[in-house]
Protein backbone atom coordinates (compact mmCIF):
# COMPACT_ATOMS: atom_id res chain seq x y z
CA UNK A 1 0.00 0.00 0.00
CA UNK A 2 1.23 3.81 -0.79
CA UNK A 3 1.78 6.37 2.06
CA UNK A 4 2.46 9.96 2.28
CA UNK A 5 4.10 11.52 4.49
CA UNK A 6 4.45 15.38 4.80
CA UNK A 7 6.45 16.69 7.63
CA UNK A 8 4.87 19.57 9.65
CA UNK A 9 1.27 20.24 9.86
CA UNK A 10 1.81 24.02 9.89
CA UNK A 11 4.62 26.25 8.32
CA UNK A 12 4.73 30.00 9.27
CA UNK A 13 7.16 32.04 6.54
CA UNK A 14 7.57 35.96 6.16
CA UNK A 15 6.24 37.37 2.57
CA UNK A 16 9.06 37.19 0.49
CA UNK A 17 10.94 34.36 1.85
CA UNK A 18 11.96 31.04 0.42
CA UNK A 19 8.85 28.62 0.71
CA UNK A 20 9.67 25.03 0.97
CA UNK A 21 7.06 21.90 1.88
CA UNK A 22 8.24 18.46 2.46
CA UNK A 23 6.27 15.65 0.79
CA UNK A 24 7.83 11.60 1.41
CA UNK A 25 6.01 8.77 -0.26
CA UNK A 26 6.38 4.93 0.43
CA UNK A 27 5.32 2.49 -2.24
CA UNK A 28 7.56 -0.26 -4.11
CA UNK A 29 7.20 1.44 -7.14
CA UNK A 30 6.97 4.79 -7.86
CA UNK A 31 3.99 6.33 -8.51
CA UNK A 32 2.74 9.07 -9.92
CA UNK A 33 3.13 12.87 -7.62
CA UNK A 34 0.94 15.45 -7.17
CA UNK A 35 0.91 18.55 -5.00
CA UNK A 36 -2.64 20.31 -4.51
CA UNK A 37 -3.58 23.91 -3.34
CA UNK A 38 -6.70 24.37 -0.83
CA UNK A 39 -7.78 27.96 -0.33
CA UNK A 40 -10.01 28.60 2.62
CA UNK A 41 -13.39 27.50 1.98
CA UNK A 42 -12.37 25.85 -1.46
CA UNK A 43 -11.90 22.96 -2.88
CA UNK A 44 -8.36 21.59 -4.38
CA UNK A 45 -6.75 23.08 -6.89
CA UNK A 46 -3.68 20.99 -9.04
CA UNK A 47 -0.13 23.03 -8.26
CA UNK A 48 2.02 20.61 -10.49
CA UNK A 49 2.13 17.06 -11.32
CA UNK A 50 5.02 14.53 -11.62
CA UNK A 51 4.50 11.76 -14.36
CA UNK A 52 7.26 10.60 -16.02
CA UNK A 53 9.15 13.10 -17.46
CA UNK A 54 11.70 15.53 -16.30
CA UNK A 55 12.12 15.64 -12.31
CA UNK A 56 11.97 19.44 -11.30
CA UNK A 57 8.38 19.98 -12.50
CA UNK A 58 7.03 23.60 -12.32
CA UNK A 59 3.34 24.51 -11.85
CA UNK A 60 1.12 27.47 -11.10
CA UNK A 61 1.77 30.58 -9.16
CA UNK A 62 5.69 30.25 -9.04
CA UNK A 63 5.45 26.81 -7.44
CA UNK A 64 7.98 23.67 -8.21
CA UNK A 65 8.86 20.16 -7.18
CA UNK A 66 11.29 17.90 -7.61
CA UNK A 67 11.33 14.44 -7.75
CA UNK A 68 13.80 12.80 -5.77
CA UNK A 69 13.55 8.84 -6.34
CA UNK A 70 16.92 7.89 -3.99
CA UNK A 71 15.50 10.05 -1.49
CA UNK A 72 11.66 8.71 -2.24
CA UNK A 73 10.31 12.55 -1.91
CA UNK A 74 8.59 15.05 -3.27
CA UNK A 75 9.37 18.48 -1.97
CA UNK A 76 7.22 21.73 -3.03
CA UNK A 77 9.32 25.43 -3.33
CA UNK A 78 8.79 28.64 -4.08
CA UNK A 79 11.61 30.92 -4.18
CA UNK A 80 9.31 34.08 -2.57
CA UNK A 81 6.58 33.66 -0.72
CA UNK A 82 3.60 36.31 -0.95
CA UNK A 83 0.37 36.68 0.90
CA UNK A 84 -1.80 35.13 -1.34
CA UNK A 85 0.33 31.46 -0.93
CA UNK A 86 -1.67 31.48 2.26
CA UNK A 87 -3.58 27.93 2.21
CA UNK A 88 -3.39 24.80 2.63
CA UNK A 89 -1.17 22.66 0.57
CA UNK A 90 -1.46 18.33 -0.05
CA UNK A 91 0.98 15.88 -1.41
CA UNK A 92 -0.73 13.49 -2.92
CA UNK A 93 0.03 10.32 -4.76
CA UNK A 94 -1.66 7.36 -7.11
CA UNK A 95 -0.01 3.85 -8.17
CA UNK A 96 0.46 3.95 -12.12
CA UNK A 97 0.13 0.10 -11.95
CA UNK A 98 -3.65 0.32 -11.35
CA UNK A 99 -6.08 1.05 -13.07
CA UNK A 100 -7.80 4.82 -12.09
CA UNK A 101 -5.87 7.65 -10.56
CA UNK A 102 -7.27 7.18 -7.06
CA UNK A 103 -5.28 9.29 -4.89
CA UNK A 104 -4.10 8.89 -1.94
CA UNK A 105 -3.34 12.06 -0.02
CA UNK A 106 -0.63 13.19 3.20
CA UNK A 107 -2.17 14.92 5.97
CA UNK A 108 -1.41 18.22 4.37
CA UNK A 109 1.00 21.65 5.42
CA UNK A 110 -1.25 24.78 6.04
CA UNK A 111 1.07 27.77 5.32
CA UNK A 112 1.15 31.35 7.05
CA UNK A 113 2.37 33.94 5.49
CA UNK A 114 3.63 37.18 7.33
CA UNK A 115 3.89 40.15 6.20
CA UNK B 1 -20.53 23.52 -17.14
CA UNK B 2 -17.11 24.63 -16.62
CA UNK B 3 -15.98 22.60 -13.69
CA UNK B 4 -17.34 20.39 -11.00
CA UNK B 5 -20.45 21.13 -9.42
CA UNK B 6 -21.97 20.01 -5.79
CA UNK B 7 -24.96 20.32 -4.48
CA UNK B 8 -25.53 21.49 -1.96
CA UNK B 9 -22.66 23.47 -0.62
CA UNK B 10 -23.81 22.82 3.09
CA UNK B 11 -26.26 20.51 4.80
CA UNK B 12 -26.88 20.34 8.45
CA UNK B 13 -29.12 17.39 9.34
CA UNK B 14 -30.23 15.41 12.43
CA UNK B 15 -28.38 12.21 13.72
CA UNK B 16 -30.33 8.77 12.06
CA UNK B 17 -31.51 11.40 9.06
CA UNK B 18 -30.16 10.26 5.53
CA UNK B 19 -28.51 12.39 3.32
CA UNK B 20 -27.71 12.69 -0.17
CA UNK B 21 -25.11 14.90 -1.82
CA UNK B 22 -25.03 15.49 -5.59
CA UNK B 23 -22.04 15.86 -8.18
CA UNK B 24 -21.69 16.73 -11.89
CA UNK B 25 -18.96 16.77 -13.16
CA UNK B 26 -16.92 18.17 -16.03
CA UNK B 27 -18.26 17.35 -19.30
CA UNK B 28 -17.07 15.07 -20.85
CA UNK B 29 -15.32 13.35 -17.76
CA UNK B 30 -16.19 9.35 -17.46
CA UNK B 31 -13.84 8.78 -14.34
CA UNK B 32 -15.86 10.63 -10.91
CA UNK B 33 -14.53 10.52 -7.84
CA UNK B 34 -15.67 10.72 -3.90
CA UNK B 35 -13.22 12.15 -1.22
CA UNK B 36 -14.24 13.24 2.30
CA UNK B 37 -11.93 15.58 4.03
CA UNK B 38 -12.38 15.56 8.12
CA UNK B 39 -10.41 17.12 11.10
CA UNK B 40 -9.48 13.77 12.30
CA UNK B 41 -8.57 11.71 8.73
CA UNK B 42 -7.48 14.34 6.81
CA UNK B 43 -8.45 13.42 2.97
CA UNK B 44 -9.73 9.98 2.32
CA UNK B 45 -10.62 8.19 -1.22
CA UNK B 46 -14.60 7.06 -0.83
CA UNK B 47 -15.28 5.52 -4.38
CA UNK B 48 -14.52 5.91 -8.05
CA UNK B 49 -16.52 5.33 -11.29
CA UNK B 50 -14.91 4.36 -14.73
CA UNK B 51 -17.82 5.14 -17.39
CA UNK B 52 -19.83 1.67 -17.53
CA UNK B 53 -17.06 -0.78 -15.19
CA UNK B 54 -18.31 -1.75 -11.78
CA UNK B 55 -17.25 1.11 -9.08
CA UNK B 56 -14.29 0.55 -7.00
CA UNK B 57 -16.02 0.96 -3.75
CA UNK B 58 -13.02 0.02 -2.03
CA UNK B 59 -13.02 3.27 0.52
CA UNK B 60 -16.53 3.37 1.69
CA UNK B 61 -16.56 3.21 5.39
CA UNK B 62 -19.56 1.03 6.15
CA UNK B 63 -22.85 -0.17 4.34
CA UNK B 64 -24.76 2.97 5.68
CA UNK B 65 -22.51 4.94 2.15
CA UNK B 66 -23.65 4.23 -1.27
CA UNK B 67 -23.36 5.91 -4.35
CA UNK B 68 -24.78 5.82 -8.27
CA UNK B 69 -23.68 7.18 -10.91
CA UNK B 70 -26.67 8.07 -14.11
CA UNK B 71 -25.67 7.70 -17.50
CA UNK B 72 -22.12 7.95 -16.73
CA UNK B 73 -22.48 11.55 -15.87
CA UNK B 74 -24.30 12.93 -12.10
CA UNK B 75 -23.41 10.65 -9.16
CA UNK B 76 -25.22 11.12 -5.91
CA UNK B 77 -23.50 10.08 -2.89
CA UNK B 78 -25.91 8.67 -0.02
CA UNK B 79 -25.73 8.32 3.80
CA UNK B 80 -28.29 6.33 5.36
CA UNK B 81 -28.77 6.97 9.57
CA UNK B 82 -26.22 9.93 9.43
CA UNK B 83 -23.91 9.63 12.70
CA UNK B 84 -21.94 12.45 14.06
CA UNK B 85 -18.44 11.22 13.12
CA UNK B 86 -19.88 11.09 8.98
CA UNK B 87 -19.11 14.90 9.76
CA UNK B 88 -17.41 16.10 7.33
CA UNK B 89 -16.55 17.74 3.78
CA UNK B 90 -17.43 15.31 1.00
CA UNK B 91 -15.44 16.35 -2.41
CA UNK B 92 -16.38 14.83 -5.14
CA UNK B 93 -13.71 14.98 -8.39
CA UNK B 94 -13.78 14.03 -11.96
CA UNK B 95 -10.93 13.58 -14.43
CA UNK B 96 -10.84 12.32 -18.04
CA UNK B 97 -10.54 7.90 -17.95
CA UNK B 98 -10.30 5.32 -20.21
CA UNK B 99 -7.89 6.09 -23.13
CA UNK B 100 -6.51 8.68 -21.44
CA UNK B 101 -2.75 8.50 -19.61
CA UNK B 102 -2.44 7.60 -16.13
CA UNK B 103 -1.70 10.16 -13.73
CA UNK B 104 -3.75 13.14 -15.88
CA UNK B 105 -5.17 15.73 -13.85
CA UNK B 106 -8.24 15.20 -11.47
CA UNK B 107 -10.29 18.22 -11.19
CA UNK B 108 -11.93 18.70 -7.79
CA UNK B 109 -15.43 20.06 -6.39
CA UNK B 110 -15.64 22.73 -3.69
CA UNK B 111 -17.39 19.95 -1.71
CA UNK B 112 -20.76 19.41 0.44
CA UNK B 113 -19.96 20.35 4.06
CA UNK B 114 -22.17 18.49 5.83
CA UNK B 115 -22.89 18.91 9.75
CA UNK B 116 -24.68 16.10 11.55
CA UNK B 117 -26.36 17.40 15.01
Amino acid sequence: AQSVTQLGSHVSVSEGALVLLRCNYSSSVPPYLFWYVQYPNQGLQLLLKYTSAATLVKGINGFEAEFKKSETSFHLTKPSAHMRDAAEYFCAVSDRRAAGNKLTFGGGTRVLVKP
Amino acid sequence: GAGVSQSPSNKVTEKGKDVELRCDPISGHTALYWYRQSLGQGLEFLIYFQGNSAPDKSGLPSDRFSAERTGGSVSTLTIQRTQQEDSAVYLCASSLGAGAPLGNTIYFGEGSWLTVV
